[in-house]
Protein backbone atom coordinates (compact mmCIF):
# COMPACT_ATOMS: atom_id res chain seq x y z
CA UNK A 1 0.00 0.00 0.00
CA UNK A 2 1.47 3.50 -0.82
CA UNK A 3 2.20 5.40 1.96
CA UNK A 4 3.09 8.94 2.00
CA UNK A 5 5.56 10.54 4.63
CA UNK A 6 5.62 14.54 5.25
CA UNK A 7 8.14 16.37 7.74
CA UNK A 8 8.41 18.58 9.14
CA UNK A 9 4.22 18.12 10.91
CA UNK A 10 4.68 21.59 12.38
CA UNK A 11 6.97 24.39 11.43
CA UNK A 12 7.08 28.13 12.72
CA UNK A 13 9.76 30.43 10.70
CA UNK A 14 10.15 33.96 10.44
CA UNK A 15 9.64 35.96 7.85
CA UNK A 16 12.77 36.40 5.39
CA UNK A 17 13.95 32.78 6.26
CA UNK A 18 13.78 30.17 3.96
CA UNK A 19 13.19 26.31 4.61
CA UNK A 20 12.15 23.15 2.70
CA UNK A 21 9.22 20.42 3.64
CA UNK A 22 9.94 16.77 2.80
CA UNK A 23 7.65 14.61 1.32
CA UNK A 24 8.40 10.45 1.05
CA UNK A 25 6.42 7.81 -0.66
CA UNK A 26 6.31 4.41 -0.16
CA UNK A 27 5.79 2.96 -4.36
CA UNK A 28 6.76 4.18 -7.42
CA UNK A 29 4.73 6.61 -8.94
CA UNK A 30 4.42 9.37 -12.03
CA UNK A 31 2.29 12.08 -10.23
CA UNK A 32 2.87 14.16 -7.47
CA UNK A 33 1.36 16.93 -6.07
CA UNK A 34 1.68 19.71 -3.31
CA UNK A 35 -1.31 21.69 -2.18
CA UNK A 36 -2.23 24.39 -0.49
CA UNK A 37 -5.15 23.76 2.93
CA UNK A 38 -5.86 27.72 4.79
CA UNK A 39 -7.97 27.33 7.99
CA UNK A 40 -11.99 25.77 6.79
CA UNK A 41 -10.72 26.13 3.22
CA UNK A 42 -10.37 23.04 0.66
CA UNK A 43 -7.60 22.49 -1.14
CA UNK A 44 -6.09 24.94 -4.01
CA UNK A 45 -3.56 23.52 -5.89
CA UNK A 46 0.10 24.54 -6.10
CA UNK A 47 1.85 21.98 -8.23
CA UNK A 48 1.44 18.88 -10.55
CA UNK A 49 5.00 16.99 -10.62
CA UNK A 50 5.52 14.22 -13.22
CA UNK A 51 8.86 13.62 -14.49
CA UNK A 52 12.08 12.83 -12.49
CA UNK A 53 14.16 15.88 -11.95
CA UNK A 54 11.22 17.76 -12.07
CA UNK A 55 11.42 21.03 -11.05
CA UNK A 56 8.54 24.01 -10.59
CA UNK A 57 8.70 27.53 -9.30
CA UNK A 58 5.58 29.80 -8.35
CA UNK A 59 6.79 33.03 -6.20
CA UNK A 60 8.09 32.42 -3.07
CA UNK A 61 7.77 28.24 -3.38
CA UNK A 62 9.59 25.96 -5.83
CA UNK A 63 8.80 22.15 -5.50
CA UNK A 64 10.84 19.30 -7.30
CA UNK A 65 10.88 15.60 -7.61
CA UNK A 66 13.36 12.76 -7.28
CA UNK A 67 11.32 9.44 -8.36
CA UNK A 68 14.28 7.78 -7.73
CA UNK A 69 14.84 8.35 -4.38
CA UNK A 70 10.74 8.82 -4.29
CA UNK A 71 11.47 12.13 -2.63
CA UNK A 72 9.55 15.40 -3.11
CA UNK A 73 10.35 18.44 -1.49
CA UNK A 74 8.60 22.10 -1.17
CA UNK A 75 11.23 24.76 -0.95
CA UNK A 76 10.30 28.24 0.58
CA UNK A 77 12.21 31.36 -0.25
CA UNK A 78 12.07 34.60 1.58
CA UNK A 79 8.85 33.64 3.43
CA UNK A 80 6.04 35.73 4.37
CA UNK A 81 3.14 35.90 6.78
CA UNK A 82 0.71 35.01 3.75
CA UNK A 83 2.14 31.62 3.19
CA UNK A 84 0.78 30.44 6.83
CA UNK A 85 -0.84 27.29 6.00
CA UNK A 86 -0.90 23.75 5.77
CA UNK A 87 0.89 22.22 2.94
CA UNK A 88 -0.01 18.68 1.77
CA UNK A 89 1.90 16.66 -0.65
CA UNK A 90 0.01 13.78 -2.36
CA UNK A 91 0.81 10.73 -4.41
CA UNK A 92 -0.72 8.62 -7.09
CA UNK A 93 -3.63 8.43 -9.73
CA UNK A 94 -7.04 7.73 -8.45
CA UNK A 95 -5.78 6.39 -5.60
CA UNK A 96 -4.40 8.90 -4.26
CA UNK A 97 -2.85 9.67 -1.06
CA UNK A 98 -1.75 12.35 1.18
CA UNK A 99 1.06 13.33 3.34
CA UNK A 100 -0.39 14.33 6.97
CA UNK A 101 0.69 17.92 6.06
CA UNK A 102 2.89 20.34 7.68
CA UNK A 103 0.85 23.24 9.34
CA UNK A 104 3.07 26.34 8.67
CA UNK A 105 3.28 29.41 10.58
CA UNK A 106 5.47 32.75 9.38
CA UNK A 107 5.82 34.93 11.99
CA UNK A 108 7.15 38.49 11.58
CA UNK B 1 -12.67 26.22 -16.15
CA UNK B 2 -12.29 22.95 -14.14
CA UNK B 3 -14.85 24.48 -10.96
CA UNK B 4 -16.14 21.82 -8.90
CA UNK B 5 -18.84 22.93 -6.27
CA UNK B 6 -20.33 21.29 -3.32
CA UNK B 7 -23.80 22.01 -1.38
CA UNK B 8 -24.24 22.68 1.35
CA UNK B 9 -21.05 24.09 2.54
CA UNK B 10 -21.67 23.26 6.10
CA UNK B 11 -24.72 21.73 7.82
CA UNK B 12 -25.59 20.34 11.15
CA UNK B 13 -27.96 17.46 11.76
CA UNK B 14 -29.34 15.79 14.69
CA UNK B 15 -28.23 12.42 16.12
CA UNK B 16 -29.97 9.82 14.04
CA UNK B 17 -30.80 11.08 11.05
CA UNK B 18 -29.64 11.10 7.37
CA UNK B 19 -27.74 14.72 5.51
CA UNK B 20 -26.73 14.65 1.21
CA UNK B 21 -24.08 16.27 0.33
CA UNK B 22 -23.87 17.28 -3.39
CA UNK B 23 -20.81 17.57 -5.83
CA UNK B 24 -21.43 19.01 -9.24
CA UNK B 25 -18.40 19.53 -11.40
CA UNK B 26 -19.80 22.99 -13.54
CA UNK B 27 -18.20 22.66 -16.55
CA UNK B 28 -16.82 19.93 -17.42
CA UNK B 29 -17.73 16.24 -17.62
CA UNK B 30 -16.69 14.10 -14.15
CA UNK B 31 -16.11 10.39 -15.25
CA UNK B 32 -14.75 9.86 -11.87
CA UNK B 33 -15.38 11.39 -8.64
CA UNK B 34 -14.02 10.97 -5.23
CA UNK B 35 -14.71 11.83 -2.08
CA UNK B 36 -12.52 13.09 1.03
CA UNK B 37 -13.31 13.27 4.64
CA UNK B 38 -10.85 15.20 6.66
CA UNK B 39 -11.23 15.39 10.71
CA UNK B 40 -9.91 18.62 12.38
CA UNK B 41 -6.01 19.13 12.02
CA UNK B 42 -6.17 15.99 9.78
CA UNK B 43 -5.05 14.66 5.95
CA UNK B 44 -7.42 13.87 3.86
CA UNK B 45 -8.71 10.33 3.85
CA UNK B 46 -9.90 9.11 0.53
CA UNK B 47 -13.49 6.93 1.20
CA UNK B 48 -15.02 6.38 -2.37
CA UNK B 49 -14.55 6.38 -5.77
CA UNK B 50 -17.04 6.69 -8.36
CA UNK B 51 -17.46 6.46 -11.97
CA UNK B 52 -20.54 7.52 -13.72
CA UNK B 53 -23.09 4.87 -13.89
CA UNK B 54 -21.63 2.22 -11.69
CA UNK B 55 -21.27 1.62 -7.80
CA UNK B 56 -18.78 3.18 -5.89
CA UNK B 57 -15.61 1.29 -4.80
CA UNK B 58 -14.85 2.00 -1.06
CA UNK B 59 -11.84 2.48 0.97
CA UNK B 60 -10.87 -0.03 3.25
CA UNK B 61 -12.54 0.60 6.80
CA UNK B 62 -15.67 2.92 5.19
CA UNK B 63 -19.03 1.11 5.52
CA UNK B 64 -20.73 1.51 2.24
CA UNK B 65 -24.49 1.46 3.92
CA UNK B 66 -23.60 3.97 5.90
CA UNK B 67 -21.90 6.56 3.53
CA UNK B 68 -24.28 5.84 0.08
CA UNK B 69 -22.62 7.32 -3.05
CA UNK B 70 -24.35 7.43 -6.22
CA UNK B 71 -22.84 8.98 -9.29
CA UNK B 72 -26.10 9.28 -11.55
CA UNK B 73 -24.95 11.58 -14.05
CA UNK B 74 -21.33 13.17 -15.67
CA UNK B 75 -22.26 16.10 -13.27
CA UNK B 76 -23.36 15.15 -10.34
CA UNK B 77 -22.64 12.73 -7.26
CA UNK B 78 -24.27 12.66 -3.97
CA UNK B 79 -22.82 11.73 -0.57
CA UNK B 80 -25.36 10.68 1.88
CA UNK B 81 -24.45 9.69 5.69
CA UNK B 82 -26.91 7.54 6.78
CA UNK B 83 -28.41 7.47 10.47
CA UNK B 84 -25.40 10.15 11.31
CA UNK B 85 -24.02 10.37 14.96
CA UNK B 86 -21.37 13.11 16.52
CA UNK B 87 -18.06 10.69 15.19
CA UNK B 88 -19.44 11.46 11.68
CA UNK B 89 -18.92 15.17 12.26
CA UNK B 90 -15.84 16.09 9.98
CA UNK B 91 -15.17 17.81 6.43
CA UNK B 92 -16.20 16.03 3.47
CA UNK B 93 -14.64 16.85 0.42
CA UNK B 94 -15.19 16.00 -3.19
CA UNK B 95 -13.15 15.76 -6.83
CA UNK B 96 -13.39 14.87 -9.93
CA UNK B 97 -11.45 14.38 -12.76
CA UNK B 98 -12.43 14.19 -16.65
CA UNK B 99 -11.44 17.73 -17.79
CA UNK B 100 -9.94 16.87 -21.74
CA UNK B 101 -6.48 16.44 -21.40
CA UNK B 102 -6.26 16.51 -17.74
CA UNK B 103 -5.55 13.82 -15.31
CA UNK B 104 -5.73 16.14 -12.24
CA UNK B 105 -8.47 15.84 -9.79
CA UNK B 106 -10.01 18.77 -9.07
CA UNK B 107 -11.41 19.64 -5.41
CA UNK B 108 -14.72 21.13 -4.17
CA UNK B 109 -14.74 23.48 -1.95
CA UNK B 110 -15.85 21.11 0.89
CA UNK B 111 -18.77 20.71 3.10
CA UNK B 112 -18.74 20.85 7.12
CA UNK B 113 -20.86 18.35 8.57
CA UNK B 114 -22.06 18.56 12.39
CA UNK B 115 -24.12 15.92 14.16
CA UNK B 116 -25.59 17.14 17.37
Amino acid sequence: ELKVEQNPLFLSMQEGKNYTIYCNYSTTSDRLYWYRQDPGKSLESLFVLLSNGAVKQEGRLMASLDTKARLSTLHITAAVHDLSATYFCAVGGNDMRFGAGTRLTVKP
Amino acid sequence: GAVVSQHPSWVICKSGTSVKIECRSLDFQATTMFWYRQFPKQSLMLMATSNEGSKATYEQGVEKDKFLINHASLTLSTLTVTSAHPEDSSFYICSATGLAGRFEQYFGPGTRLTVT
